[in-house]
């Protein structure tokens, strides 16, 4: 398995230029999620889904927008980037909590992040 | 606003000693408790997760929950220096639906040969 993909690992972007980060998984997960993190600093909560075609804001949506249509994938989009945006971001999925998972239940797994700087 | 407190750091620790590192929570109703370990540049990947009172070992770590004083914590023992790295802390916002983790700032661990 493959787990959580990310894509790209690394990308420049001018002020104002738009882009959008992908994440796959292939764990079947309901839950995904969007996370950034700067320097230093804890991880801060975008958005979140906990299902295709259901998504809700985190702490931190000002500037971004999400999609959830498939179970699999869960894009961010970046429109009007700004430089308060240069950060690394993860996605994250989970089994939620009523799955019958056992141990597993809410356990957050990660991609390997993108790192983004916009000048 | 529900909160999960670490110490920053960074602790330090020699080869072969016990690392302790500790994680209070505001949310009483929460069941469950993740130790993520966060390598500089990489993702959190998970180390513990702990879902009752007390000890649960696994290799050289223990996690150690107690839900009366709402503290959990994590031992490392035999330190070694690829275990220097940012642990995190983590524990669902809502007991009943567990939708969201809320996450501490982390400890920064170096571990000294």
């Amino acid at each position: 398995n493959a787990g959580v993909t990310q894509t790209p690992k690394f990308r420049i972007l001018k002020i104002g230029q738009s882009m959008t980060l992908q994440c796959t998984q292939d764990m079947n997960h309901n839950y995904m999620y969007w996370y950034r993190q700067d320097p230093g600093m804890g991880l801060k909560l975008i958005y979140y889904s906990v299902g295709a075609g259901i998504t809700d804001k985190g702490e931190v949506p000002n500037g971004y927008n999400v999609s959830r249509s498939t179970t699999e994938d869960f894009p961010l989009r970046l429109e009007l980037a700004a430089p308060s945006q240069t950060s690394v971001y993860f996605c994250a999925s989970s089994y939620p909590q009523w799955s019958g998972v056992g141990s597993g239940k809410n356990i957050q797994y990660f991609g390997a992040g993108t790192r983004l700087s916009v000048l | 606003q529900k909160e999960v407190e670490q110490n920053s750091g960074p602790l330090s620790v020699p080869e072969g000693a016990i690392a302790s590192l500790n994680c209070t929570y505001s949310d009483r109703g929460s069941q469950s408790f993740f130790w993520y370990r966060q390598y500089s540049g990489k993702s959190p990947e998970l180390i513990m997760s702990i879902y009752s009172n007390g000890d649960k070992e696994d290799g050289r770590f223990t996690a150690q929950l107690n839900k009366a004083s709402q503290y959990v914590s994590l031992l490392i023992r035999d330190s070694q220096p690829s275990d220097s790295a940012t642990y995190l802390c983590a524990a669902p916002t809502n007991a009943g639906n567990n939708r969201k983790l809320i996450w501490g700032l982390g400890t920064s661990l170096a571990v000294n040969p």
